[in-house]
């Protein structure tokens, strides 16, 4: 079975500065990996996604993401937010085997400060 | 090509009452998705259906009920709501069961009083 841990639940961080939120996951099997953002009151969308190759994967909006099958870390990275990437963000693990669902993980709130 | 699209888009129930939620894909996916959001406790899976004829339980299927109509609807049925089930609740498609991209809908927000 296969979970995910985001560390933080909120990450406050002044405009044009960089940010990292962080993901960790568990699985027994090769896995496939994702991060999804939340604007207010709106569904989530993809972000970024890792299936196999380059361990570094970009994505929308400037956002970035590393594997690390060493560390069982998938953290997200933006070297300058904006007022706009203020949202929430999930981060979710899938096996690569059966029919099993993505599991998401509990959120992290970004909050970009003027 | 609207996507994932839900409705109703906000509902009021009281305590014993019952709805469906309808969400309906024009993406021509084979699997969709029910989850419910709660403050603190991310997505749940509620429901999934993985092809068209078939549904399984997620991690919070009490008190829910799903019909997949044909392959481009997903219901979700609340029989007898209770407070506990004040949620805002997402459907999802992907093209392929398992760890493939979703594609979410805008959401439902439901309150039971």
């Amino acid at each position: 079975a296969q979970s995910v841990t985001q560390l933080d639940s909120q990450v406050p961080v002044f405009e044009e500065a960089p940010v990292e939120l962080r993901c960790n996951y568990s699985s027994s099997v090769s896995v496939y990996l994702f991060w999804y953002v939340q604007y207010p009151n709106q569904g989530l969308q993809l972000l970024l996604k890792y299936l196999s190759g380059s361990t570094l994967v970009k994505g929308i909006n400037g956002f970035e993401a590393e594997f690390n099958k060493s560390q069982t870390s998938f953290h997200l990275r933006k070297p300058s937010v904006h007022i706009s990437d203020t949202a929430e963000y999930f981060c979710a693990v899938g096996g690569n085997s059966g029919n099993t669902p993505l599991v998401f993980g509990k959120g992290t709130r970004l909050s970009v400060i003027a | 090509n609207a996507g994932v699209t839900q409705t109703p888009k906000f509902q009021v129930l009281k305590t014993g009452q019952s709805m469906t939620l309808q969400c309906a894909q024009d993406m021509n996916h084979n699997s969709m998705y029910w989850y419910r959001q709660d403050p603190g406790m991310g997505l749940r899976l509620i429901y999934y259906s993985a092809s068209e004829g078939t549904t399984d339980k997620g991690e919070v299927p009490n008190g829910y009920n799903v019909s997949r109509l044909n392959k481009r609807e997903f219901s979700l049925r609340l029989e007898s709501a209770a407070p506990s089930q004040t949620s805002v609740y997402f459907c999802a498609s992907s093209a392929q069961r398992g760890p493939d991209t979703q594609y979410f809908g805008p959401g439902t927000r439901l309150t039971v009083l």
